[in-house]
């Protein structure tokens, strides 16, 4: 059971315009979601957060929409650039107190210049 | 600057063999993880702990075992390696909820 779903396994952009990463979850008692970004052979880094007590959360090119009711969040990266080009994972706290989290499948995104 | 490194970068196994991850943070960090990494399947949790000696399953426990002795060390035990646990191992710590430092990766080949 999928709590936590990219259903894009890919998205390709040109550099300078906008990409948009999409997820969707299920679990209603989800209050915390992240974006982490993972290059080849490396291990994931923390992006952006956001709480469900907001709906939006900017930090310089990376800004997070969450949709409480669609439950469904997007990570929105402008302008995009080559360096971007990575595995992008969403992330829920899967229960409270613990810091465990629930990832996404993830999306592969890939900038061309 | 947090830092979480893991023992190896590859490694090589061959079936029933006992093998062990190590996974060190240098942060005074609370909670770790371990996960596993598979194409299409995103990260799975297989264990986590929350202090010294203290460890709770994840999602996907079968096949695994854990040790924390130390705070800053964590390690994952495959007690007989089978095939199907060929993957990239990912270790993370995190003294804040939620917001998790990762460590670069085992890749692990059972053959």
């Amino acid at each position: 059971d999928q709590q936590v779903k990219q259903n894009s396994p890919s998205l390709s952009v040109q550099e300078g315009r906008i990409s948009i990463l999409n997820c969707d979850y299920t679990n209603s008692m989800f209050d915390y979601f992240l974006w982490y970004k993972k290059y080849p052979a490396e291990g994931p880094t923390f992006l952006i957060s956001i709480s469900s007590i907001k709906d939006k959360n900017e930090d310089g090119r990376f800004t997070v929409f969450l949709n409480k009711s669609a439950k469904h969040l997007s990570l929105h990266i402008v302008p995009s650039q080559p360096g971007d080009s990575a595995v992008y994972f969403c992330a829920a706290n899967g229960r409270s107190n613990t810091g465990k989290l629930i990832f996404g499948q993830g999306t592969t995104l890939q900038v061309k210049p | 600057d947090v830092k979480v490194t893991q023992s190896s970068r590859y490694l090589v196994k061959r079936t029933g063999e006992k093998v062990f991850l190590e996974c060190v943070q240098d942060m005074d960090h609370e909670n770790m993880f371990w996960y596993r990494q598979d194409p299409g399947l995103g990260l799975r949790l297989i264990y986590f702990s929350y202090d010294v000696k203290m460890k709770e399953k994840g999602d996907i426990p079968e096949g695994y075992s854990v040790s924390r002795e130390k705070k800053e060390r964590f390690s994952l035990i495959l007690e007989s390696a089978s095939t199907n646990q060929t993957s990239m191992y990912l270790c993370a710590s995190s003294l804040r909820l939620y917001e998790q430092y990762f460590g670069p990766g085992t890749r692990l080949t059972v053959t």
